[in-house]
């Protein structure tokens, strides 16, 4: 069972907006950043989101995200069909003195 | 450009020994914390282990400890697995850390290499 709690799936169809939320805890989202990862089938994870808000060179500004409390959330804007894939959200957990991820949200454009 | 390339990944029987590679390439491998992140056949990510710059700290997952080491020299990063279990079965991926200190933001993966423990 995941440190961090994502919703299993989530749908939309094109050009929508979905969110995608991470509940955590005071010994992780609480203390430190939210990073967002997608992993499209078959691939490794790329980074998506870091420092809870911020976009890596090369992501597209569709994608953004945002934290409160304990608590994150990934948004993704105008879905396109190359966004099916599944998203994780990943925090160091203080109490555990290592990285935590989320259990993984599979995102399907209708 | 950034490359990291694991190697190791094979079959093994249960209570049997590994060691996991990850070459890297384009960075200054040095001032990076490096990781490895499992994920299990059709299963989710999980983190394994972080190795600081300087390879002085190392953190596991509570599953792992006493079990496998991680280490690094001037260009690779190592992950060395005793008593492997079945429920180690994933693909194993080496990762780079986005700063120089730790965090879970890493920005370049390998395409990661595939350990199955099976009797």
């Amino acid at each position: 069972q995941a440190v961090l709690t994502q919703p299993p799936s989530v749908s939309g169809a094109p050009w929508q907006r979905v969110t995608i939320s991470c509940s955590g805890s005071s010994s992780n989202i609480g203390q430190n950043s939210v990073n967002w990862y997608q992993q499209l089938p078959g691939k490794a994870p790329k980074l998506l989101i870091f420092y809870d808000n911020l976009l890596p060179s090369g992501v597209s500004d569709r994608f953004s995200g945002s934290k409160s409390g304990t608590s994150g959330s990934l948004a993704i804007r105008g879905l396109q069909s190359e966004d099916e894939a599944n998203y994780y959200c990943a925090v160091w957990d203080d109490s555990v003195s290592g990285l935590v991820f989320g259990g993984g949200t599979k995102l399907t454009v209708l | 450009e950034v490359q990291l390339v694991e190697s190791g990944g094979t079959l093994v029987r249960p209570g049997e020994s590994l060691r996991l590679s990850c070459g890297s390439s384009g960075f200054t491998f040095s001032s990076y914390p490096m990781s490895w992140v499992r994920q299990a056949p059709g299963q989710g990510l999980q983190w394994v282990s972080t190795i600081s710059t300087g390879g002085g700290d190392m953190y596991y997952v509570d599953s792992v400890k006493g079990r496998f080491t991680i280490s690094r020299d001037k260009y690779m990063l190592y992950l060395q697995m005793h008593s492997l279990r079945a429920e180690d079965t994933a693909v194993y991926y080496c990762a780079k850390g986005y700063f120089n200190d730790l965090s879970a933001s890493l920005d370049y993966w390998g395409p990661g290499t595939l350990v199955t423990v099976s009797s």
